[in-house]
């Protein structure tokens, strides 16, 4: 069974701060991992797509893999009171199939 | 990234009824899939809609109940058969352009009472 594990939160940081989301999985044989965010009552949106070990930054967002740990990041600098969603880590095992994380709520509060 | 839509956003019906769930796409894409979300839970892959051939189904998924086509590389349907309670989801189609992402519609919310 391909698993991959997030806390599921809620993680409340304060306005400004630095929120830092983990997620690890069991497959060693993975290649792409993901980081969608869904806010309620919303489908998945992409943020961060990682394929290398170290990091990726995408403008406030970065996201860290370290494959020999099988653990992936997402930092979110600055964090804003609209970054308040669940934020789900995804990993691609084979035939382009994803599996999910159960999710982090994020509450960043103003 | 491809613009989706999925038909209907949302419905309410009665156990023991049907529901098809269209998903359109913009441009032609290889790969369709179609995922469920239960309240509360994180998304399961149903299964991966294949143009022109059946569809391949996950652990769990059997064609009976979530019957789908494909006709084409912009379209599929997802039918949730002889509902209940328990299939209470939001049901989600997703795509990817053989860029190795994949980018979910908008999503359909199903009740059934």
């Amino acid at each position: 069974q391909k698993e991959v594990e997030q806390n599921s939160g809620p993680l409340s940081v304060p306005e400004g701060a630095i929120a830092s989301l983990n997620c690890t999985y069991s497959d060693r044989g993975s290649q792409s991992f993901f980081w969608y965010r869904q806010y309620s009552g919303k489908s998945p949106e992409l943020i961060m797509s990682i394929y290398s070990n170290g990091d990726k930054e995408d403008g406030r967002f970065t996201a860290q893999l370290n494959k020999a740990s099988q653990y992936v990041s997402l930092l979110i600098r600055d964090s804003q009171p609209s970054d308040s969603a669940t934020y789900l880590c995804a990993v691609n095992n084979a035939g382009n199939m994803l599996t999910f994380g159960g999710g982090t709520r994020l509450m960043v509060k103003p | 990234s491809a613009v989706i839509s999925q038909k209907p956003s949302r419905d309410i019906c009665q156990r023991g009824t049907s529901l098809t769930i269209q998903c359109q796409v913009d441009s032609q894409v290889t790969m369709m899939f179609w995922y469920r979300q239960q309240p509360g839970q994180s998304l399961t892959l149903i299964a991966t809609a294949n143009q022109g051939s059946e569809a391949t189904y996950e652990s769990g998924f059997v064609i009976d109940k979530f019957p789908i086509s494909r006709p084409n590389l912009t379209f599929s349907t997802l039918t949730v058969s002889n509902m209940s309670p328990e299939d209470s989801s939001i049901y989600l189609c997703s795509v990817d352009q053989r860029t190795d992402t994949q980018y979910f519609g908008p999503g359909t919310r199903l009740t059934v009472l």
